[in-house]
């Protein structure tokens, strides 16, 4: 079974500051994707990025970057200087590389981040 | 180019009586999944069609249904509502079947509240 651990609930920080939030999966695949999505007060959920597990290389993209270590199973997100517009709740989820029953995304429970002014 | 597009924003229904939403993909999409989001149990799977197929199927009971049209829209049934049944329900669509190289675009979503 898949799973994927986001054990941060909320965070909270002042503008420009740096936050990291965490994410841990498990997965009996030897390939699969990764994925961060966040979700304003809204309700869409906006896709941020897609990792395969081929490619252990971190990415940056303006202000976010993402760590991935596949020997601690993890996929972390950074965002630096935030801004308040980056107050959203933000999950990682988990994919099988093929289609079939793995195929759909697992979710993290999500992080809750407050950017304060 | 247009995003996914669910209907109705909001729903409330009572105990007992069915539902149904709807999802419109994004042009050019041919799949499209659900999911249901609430505060305990946080983002599950419903189901993904594909091309009018079902082709992946959440562990929701058989009172959650769905299906797709020719022209890629999609709507899902939930009969018979109890209590936990209010949620978001999140629709997402996607070039390809999920798996394929494909990320998913979600809708807004429906709030469907049970009384």
């Amino acid at each position: 079974a898949q799973k994927v651990t986001q054990a941060q609930t909320e965070i909270s920080v002042v503008e420009k500051e740096d936050v990291t939030l965490d994410c841990v999966y498990e997965t009996r695949d030897t390939t699969y994707y990764l994925f961060w999505y966040k979700q304003p007060p809204s309700g869409e959920l906006v896709f941020l990025i897609r990792r395969n597990s081929f490619d252990e290389q971190n990415e940056i993209s303006g202000r976010y970057s993402w760590n991935f270590q596949k020997s601690t199973s993890s996929f972390n997100f950074t965002i630096t200087a935030s801004q308040v517009v980056d107050s959203a709740v933000y999950f990682c989820a988990l994919s099988g590389y093929y289609t079939g029953a793995n195929s759909k995304l697992t979710f993290g429970k999500g992080i809750t981040l407050s950017v304060r002014p | 180019k247009a995003g996914v597009t669910q209907t109705p924003r909001y729903l409330i229904k009572t105990r007992g009586q069915q539902v149904t939403l709807s999802c419109s993909p994004i042009s050019g999409h041919r799949s499209v999944s659900w999911y249901q989001q609430t505060p305990g149990q946080g983002l599950q799977f419903l189901f993904e069609y594909f091309s009018e197929t079902q082709r992946n199927k959440g562990n929701f009971p058989g009172r959650f249904s769905g299906r797709q049209f020719s022209n890629s829209r999609s709507e899902m049934n939930v009969s018979t509502l109890e209590l936990g049944d209010s949620a978001l329900y999140l629709c997402a669509s996607s070039t390809r079947p999920a798996g394929r190289n494909s990320p998913l675009h979600f809708g807004n979503g429906t709030r469907l509240t049970v009384t």
